[in-house]
């Protein structure tokens, strides 16, 4: 049974401030992991898809990172409008379904 | 635009009344799902449909029916709403399974 587990719950950062957000699982046989964001009450919104340890993607402050084992979102000098929760998920080759974590909620104060 | 449209955005209803959500996508995707999302569990997996009248199961399927018709609509029917089927939830599609996922606005059910 494929398992993803984020860490941390929640995040306090200051504007500016960089860090880590990580996404460890358990898949047989990774085809994708998928870095999402979600708004409060809002749909989660796809951020990048990453399919074998070494690839890296990055989108504005943002950087995704993969290892056989976890994922790192890095983000670099947040800024209040980066607050959400980004949610980790995985799919294997036994199937089709994208298995999430539990998410990091992420506040960036002024 | 392309987008996943889910409605109603917000229901309140009763115990026992039949509701159905409609989910409807304008990607031309063969492959939509729905997911609840409960505090402290995240996102599951309800049903999902890799084309037009094929659909299965996902990870809590338990109380609710789906069907698929027309590649572009989805709609989730709860036959009999229970008070623990309250939730938000969310319809997706994608290229095909296993690929990103691009979510609707959400539906956020309430059973009285």
């Amino acid at each position: 049974e494929d398992q993803v587990t984020q860490s941390p719950e929640a995040l306090r950062l200051q504007e500016g401030e960089s860090s880590s957000l990580n996404c460890s699982y358990t898949v047989s046989g990774l085809r994708g992991l998928f870095w999402y964001r979600q708004d409060p009450g809002k749909g989660p919104e796809f951020l990048f898809t990453l399919y074998s340890a070494g690839e890296e993607k990055e989108k504005e402050r943002l950087k995704a990172t993969l290892t056989k084992k976890e994922s790192f979102l890095h983000i670099t000098a947040p800024k209040p409008e980066d607050s959400a929760t980004y949610l980790c998920a995985v799919v294997g080759n036994a199937g089709n379904m994208l298995t999430f974590g539990g998410g990091t909620r992420l506040m960036v104060k002024p | 635009e392309a987008q996943v449209t889910q409605n109603p955005r917000y229901l309140i209803t009763v115990t026992g009344k039949k509701l159905t959500v409609t989910c409807s996508q304008n990607m031309n995707h063969e492959y939509m799902s729905w997911y609840r999302q409960d505090p402290g569990l995240g996102l599951r997996q309800i049903y999902y449909s890799m084309n037009v009248e094929v659909t299965d199961k996902g990870d809590v399927p338990e109380g609710y029916k789906v069907s698929r018709k027309e590649k572009r609509n989805f709609p989730l029917i709860l036959e009999s709403p229970s008070p623990n089927q309250t939730s938000l939830y969310f319809c997706a599609s994608s290229h095909i399974g296993g690929t990103e996922a691009f979510f609707g606005q959400g539906t956020r059910l309430t059973v009285v």
